[in-house]
């Protein structure tokens, strides 16, 4: 069974500090899809970014990079020099290479204080 | 390009009542999936449709159902509800059933079982 491990409940933290997200994952396939999704207060998912198993590139977009690592089952996310609008909730989440089962893991709030 | 929009926002309902949710998908978008996501959890995978067929199911028992019609709009019927059923509830559209993309979710249906 497929199973996505956030560890980090809740993070706090001082404006432009960074912070790294942790998502540990579970699966028996050899080819699936990972996830970050991010609802902030209003409630609404919003989708960050798809890595699919067999890409272990490290991606960066603007202040957000994803750390993918294999070999520890791992597809971690950081957020440099954090601000106030990156409170939230994020959620990694994994998908078979059907599409048809997401699981998503217990999701980590993050707050950030000005 | 319109996004996903859900129907109603909120709703209240009574133990043993019937309730359907009901959810548009974004333009172009072929797939649905619905997720009901309890407080201070992680959406958890309800079911997919994919051309108007049930496309997998997660760990949810029969008296959830669903629909999806010609114009790819969906929706969620859930019979002879119970207090645990009170959650968000999350459609979400992607481009194809064919393979994981990134899914596009709704703002969510607040049920309220009482």
């Amino acid at each position: 069974a497929q199973k996505v491990t956030q560890a980090q409940t809740e993070i706090s933290v001082v404006e432009k500090e960074d912070v790294t997200l942790d998502c540990v994952y579970e699966t028996r396939d050899t080819t699936y899809y990972l996830f970050w999704y991010k609802q902030p207060p209003s409630g609404e998912l919003v989708f960050l970014i798809r890595r699919n198993s067999f890409d272990e590139q490290n991606e960066i977009s603007g202040r957000y990079s994803w750390n993918f690592q294999k070999s520890t089952s791992s597809f971690n996310f950081t957020i440099t020099a954090s601000q106030v609008v990156d409170s939230a909730v994020y959620f990694c989440a994994l998908s078979e290479a059907s599409g048809q089962n997401f699981v998503f893991g217990p999701g980590t709030r993050l707050s950030v204080l000005p | 390009e319109t996004g996903v929009t859900q129907s109603p926002t909120h709703l209240i309902k009574t133990r043993g009542q019937q309730v359907t949710l009901r959810c548009s998908s974004q333009s172009g978008h072929n797939t649905v999936s619905w997720y009901q996501q309890a407080l201070g959890q992680g959406p958890q995978f309800i079911f997919q449709y994919y051309r108007e067929e049930e496309n997998g199911r997660g760990n949810f028992p029969p008296r959830f159902s669903g629909l999806q019609f010609p114009n790819y709009s969906s929706e969620l019927n859930v019979n002879a509800l119970e207090l645990d059923d009170s959650a968000l509830y999350l459609c979400a559209s992607s481009p194809t059933g064919q393979g994981a993309y990134e899914q596009y979710f709704g703002p969510g249906t607040r049920l309220t079982v009482t």
